[in-house]
């Protein structure tokens, strides 16, 4: 199925520095949600995004729904040894039917 | 109750083995979801489920069976599965299928080993 283009795949960062991960795709979105799933655990949902240009923060991660509809960036701001996980993004184009298309990924690193 | 339990956790089963994977919420959600997942990769849709009706199913091999016995419960059932099978089976369950009601929250997975 489509999936969304999530970059980067991976990043290695050292605690304190802040993080930029984003999805784009050529479709037009109405919802994006950002996840972060640990190992073996399922994704757990960090935030959701409703409207063009919305910019909504929880604690240190800050997401935008961009203007275009077609792409969305997190933002972790000073990095912290627990951020380490994949975040992965999806979007939900509206249909009635329940289907979120994915990003691949994004591997978060954090050096102490 | 803000959550999605799966049991079990961990599952190992032969190829000529029947099993099922069960998932509940307590949320009051009317659309659930089960997926499949690799490792490193994002989770695949495999059924979806809205009002206790089956709205999507991915194509999935029938030995792969759902069953939603209410709106709070959805089932997994195994049956002659292939060694490729083994992945994190994974829940979740949204208030509705689409819009802002698509919010869905995953539960922790059933760890699945086919031998």
């Amino acid at each position: 199925g489509q999936q969304l283009n999530q970059s980067p795949q991976s990043m290695f960062i050292q605690e304190g520095e802040d993080v930029s991960m984003n999805c784009t795709s050529s479709s037009i979105f109405n919802t994006w949600l950002w996840y972060k799933q640990d190992p073996g655990e399922g994704p757990v949902l960090l935030i959701a995004l409703y409207k063009a240009g919305e910019l909504t923060s929880n604690g240190r991660l800050t997401a935008q729904f961009g203007i275009t509809r077609k792409d969305s960036f997190l933002n972790i701001s000073a990095s912290i040894p627990s951020d380490v996980g994949i975040y992965f993004c999806a979007g939900d184009r509206g249909s009635t039917l329940g289907r979120l298309y994915f990003g691949r990924g994004t591997q978060l690193t954090v050096w102490p | 109750d803000t959550e999605v339990t799966q049991t079990p956790k961990h599952l190992v089963m032969g190829m000529t083995n029947k099993k099922s994977l069960k998932c509940e919420q307590h949320m009051g959600h009317r659309a659930m979801y089960w997926y499949k997942q690799k490792a490193k990769k994002p989770p695949e849709l495999m059924f979806v489920y809205s009002y206790e009706k089956l709205s999507i199913n991915e194509s999935v091999p029938s030995r792969f069976s759902p069953e939603c016995p209410n709106s709070s419960l959805l089932n997994l059932h195994l049956h002659a599965l292939q060694p490729e099978d083994s992945a994190l089976y994974l829940c979740a369950s949204s208030q509705g299928p689409s819009g802002a009601y698509n919010e869905q929250f995953f539960g922790p997975g059933t760890r699945l080993t086919v031998l």
